[in-house]
């Protein structure tokens, strides 16, 4: 059964390193988004993606976030300087389809620590 | 914008007996309704959605859920639950119209005692 990937589960860095996070989404899906869960709190929507260009995004979407779609696979959030608060994990997902009314297929997440 | 509310955030049940995980939305206009489930060590996956139409649905696991307009609920409910429906789960709306932005209660864990 196809499903998202992403690489790497978890990750620990110093406040102010850049980290990639990465994605493989099922390959006939177009839209691709992603989310993350800060520990105890909601999972909530960062940024959605189509067509090689950001879609929609939140307000925690800030300038020290990216996103790429680098080739036909793969779909990576960059973030440039990390801060204790963006430790949380970070969930991928696409779908096939635009609207609400569409499936999203989750990855497993990539658990973020930031010290 | 749209909010929703998971009033429990952890419910403990025996194997075999009823379940119901309670859900609530607010939003000024119409929205789709979802529940995901995620297992220990696995990403979120789809449980069932309403979309239109009958307001209970069904998941093919034996989970239900009813979307009631007046009370802006839309309530997961289980006759008899598994051990293996041990996981958390995730009651989310969007809106008809735009993209597939998902807006999530907070989860329920819900654990399953033999």
């Amino acid at each position: 059964e196809p499903e998202v990937t992403q690489t790497p589960s978890h990750q620990v860095t110093q406040m102010g390193q850049e980290v990639i996070l990465r994605c493989v989404p099922i390959s006939n899906h177009l839209y691709f988004y992603w989310y993350r869960q800060i520990l105890g709190q909601k999972v909530e929507f960062l940024v959605s993606f189509y067509n090689n260009e950001i879609s929609e995004k939140s307000e925690i979407f800030d300038d020290q976030f990216s996103v790429e779609r680098p080739d036909g696979s793969n779909f990576t959030l960059k973030i440039r300087s990390t801060k204790l608060e963006d430790s949380a994990m970070y969930f991928c997902a696409s779908s096939e389809v635009r609207g609400g009314s569409g499936e999203l297929f989750f990855g497993e997440g990539s658990r973020l620590t930031v010290l | 914008a749209q909010s929703v509310t998971q009033l429990d955030s952890q419910v403990p049940v025996f194997e075999e007996a009823p379940v119901e995980l309670r859900c609530n939305y607010s939003s000024s206009v119409s929205v789709y309704l979802f529940w995901y489930v995620q297992y220990p060590n696995q990403g979120l996956q789809l449980l069932l959605k309403y979309l239109s139409g009958s307001t209970l649905v069904e998941s093919i696991n034996g989970f239900e859920a009813e979307f009631n307009k007046s009370q802006t609920s839309f309530h997961l409910r289980k006759p008899s639950v598994h051990i293996s429906d041990t996981a958390e789960y995730f009651c989310a709306v969007s809106e008809l119209q735009g993209a597939q932005k998902l807006v999530f209660g907070q989860g329920t864990r819900l654990t399953i005692n033999p």
